[in-house]
């Protein structure tokens, strides 16, 4: 079993739909749990960063850590064409010099006009 | 200001042979960190670098050697390449080592035949 599990989709939406993007963890050490975009023929961009659990709200974008089911999610409001991408769940155990992020494979999402 | 920069974009080698990428990071950042990116696998970590020294590095065989220079930039090389070795390799760039954001540039994209 993979340490980070991410459903790959593809997820299919209308514009203006609220997208849900979800991954699930197994090892309870994660701390730091981060969303990376991903557009095609171009390296990850990093959208939101929590810390620990809770929620934290950026834009149209907002990012929700339950630590007690290991479960971290993606919200995307009024979604829009240029939202089309593949999202990357990320985890790490500490941001020290130890620090490897574990990732998902990612979601792949069409937000269709 | 200038992101990470990649070269080449795209590679074909044959089977057995070696390679070299390029990354070049964000003027300032000093941590290098490599991926190997598979539909099958996702991002994997290779290994990091700061300061001209490996700092962390994750588990693939030891045909895959990277290096960093005192301006920063790092090279990836990797020896007598497999089938499998086909994946697009991903280059971020952090300002410290084990920092949380990391910029990443497009990537090379390399076939193996």
């Amino acid at each position: 079993q993979k340490e980070v599990e991410q459903d790959p989709g593809p997820l299919s939406v209308p514009e203006g739909a609220i997208v849900s993007l979800n991954c699930t963890y197994s090892n309870s050490a994660f701390q730091y749990f981060m969303w990376y975009r991903q557009y095609s023929r171009k390296g990850p961009e990093l959208l939101m960063y929590t810390y620990s659990s809770g929620n934290k709200e950026d834009g149209r974008f907002t990012a929700q850590v339950d630590k007690s089911s290991k479960y971290i999610s993606l919200f995307i409001r009024d979604s829009q064409p240029s939202d089309s991408a593949t999202y990357l769940c990320a985890m790490a155990r500490s941001a020290g010099n130890n620090r490897k992020l574990i990732w998902g494979l990612g979601t792949s999402l069409a937000v269709n006009p | 200001k200038a992101g990470v920069t990649q070269t080449p974009r795209y590679l074909i080698k044959t089977r057995g042979q070696q390679v070299t990428l390029s990354c070049s990071p964000i003027s300032g950042h000093r941590s290098v960190s490599w991926y190997q990116q598979t539909p099958g696998q996702g991002l994997q970590f290779l290994f990091e670098y700061f300061s001209e020294t490996q700092r962390n590095k994750g588990n693939f065989p030891g045909r895959f050697s990277g290096r960093q220079f005192s301006n920063s930039r790092s090279e990836m090389n990797v020896s007598t390449l497999e089938l499998g070795d086909s994946a697009l390799y991903l280059c971020a760039s952090s300002a410290t080592q084990g920092a949380t954001e990391a910029f990443f540039g497009q990537g090379t994209r390399l076939t193996v035949v």
